[in-house]
C-alpha cells in the first residue's frame, strides 16, 4: 500500500497569515489531488497536478507538484476564516486513490 | 444537478444485522468507489468499480461486499456488521478512472454498529 504523509496535522493561525501544507510519499503517483472537506460533507476537489514541477494557482491557493512526482505542497496566502477546514492530499493511480490523513486548518478572525 | 446520493445518511444498527448503504450517481460515470473515514486514519478505499459488473478490492475490503449491476448504482453491503465498522462512509464517482478526472463525493453516511 502506498502511503502519503501530510503535515502538519493541525494548524491554527490568525487571519491574514500565510501557511504551507506538505504532502510527501516514497511512491510516484500519476497525479496528485488536493481536497477540502467541511464538517458533515464529502471532500471537494480543489486541484489536480499531473506534471512534475507543475504549479497551479486557485485565487490565494498555490499548489505545487514536486519534480519527482512524489511530493506536493499547498500554500495559502493571507488566510481567511472561510479557509477553515480539513485539507486532504490524495495520490491517484488508474483506479485507486490514496489519501493522506489530512491537515485541519483553523483561521482565527 | 450532478450529484452522488447516499442513503441512509445516518444509521445506528446492531452487530450482525445485515445492512446496505446505497449509492447512486446521475452523471453516467463509469467509475465508482467506496471509502471509509476514521479519526487518525483518514480516508481509506474499500472497493471500487471500473464499470458495470467490474469491481475490485481497495485497501480495506474485509467485511464488505459490493455489486455493480447497473451503471448508476453501487451499493455497499455489510453482511454481518461489527463495531469496528462504525465509521463515516463516502461513495464517489468519476467519468472514467481517476487520472485527470474530477471525482465527485457523496455527502457521507454515518454508521454506528453497537
Amino acid at each position: 500500500t502506498q502511503l502519503l504523509e501530510q503535515s502538519p496535522q493541525f494548524l491554527s493561525i490568525q487571519e491574514g497569515e500565510n501557511l504551507t501544507v506538505y504532502c510527501n510519499s516514497s511512491s510516484v503517483f500519476s497525479s496528485l489531488q488536493w481536497y477540502r472537506q467541511e464538517p458533515g460533507e464529502g471532500p471537494v476537489l480543489l486541484v489536480t497536478v499531473v506534471t512534475g514541477g507543475e504549479v497551479k494557482k486557485l485565487k490565494r491557493l498555490t499548489f505545487q507538484f514536486g519534480d519527482a512526482r512524489k511530493d506536493s505542497s499547498l500554500h495559502i496566502t493571507a488566510a481567511q476564516p472561510g479557509d477553515t477546514g480539513l485539507y486532504l492530499c490524495a495520490g491517484a493511480g488508474s483506479y485507486q486513490l490514496t489519501f493522506g490523513k489530512g491537515t485541519k486548518l483553523s483561521v482565527i478572525p | 444537478e450532478a450529484q452522488v446520493t447516499q442513503n441512509p445518511r445516518y444509521l445506528i444498527t446492531v452487530t450482525g444485522k445485515k445492512l446496505t448503504v446505497t449509492c447512486s450517481q446521475n452523471m453516467n460515470h463509469e467509475y465508482m468507489s467506496w471509502y471509509r473515514q476514521d479519526p487518525g486514519l483518514g480516508l481509506r478505499q474499500i472497493y471500487y468499480s471500473m464499470n458495470v459488473e467490474v469491481t475490485d478490492k481497495g485497501d480495506v475490503p474485509e467485511g464488505y461486499k459490493v455489486s455493480r449491476k447497473e451503471k448508476r448504482n453501487f451499493p455497499l453491503i455489510l453482511e454481518s456488521p461489527s463495531p469496528n465498522q462504525t465509521s463515516l462512509y463516502f461513495c464517489a464517482s468519476s467519468p472514467d478512472g481517476l487520472s485527470g478526472n474530477t471525482i465527485y463525493f457523496g455527502e457521507g453516511s454515518w454508521l454506528t454498529v453497537v
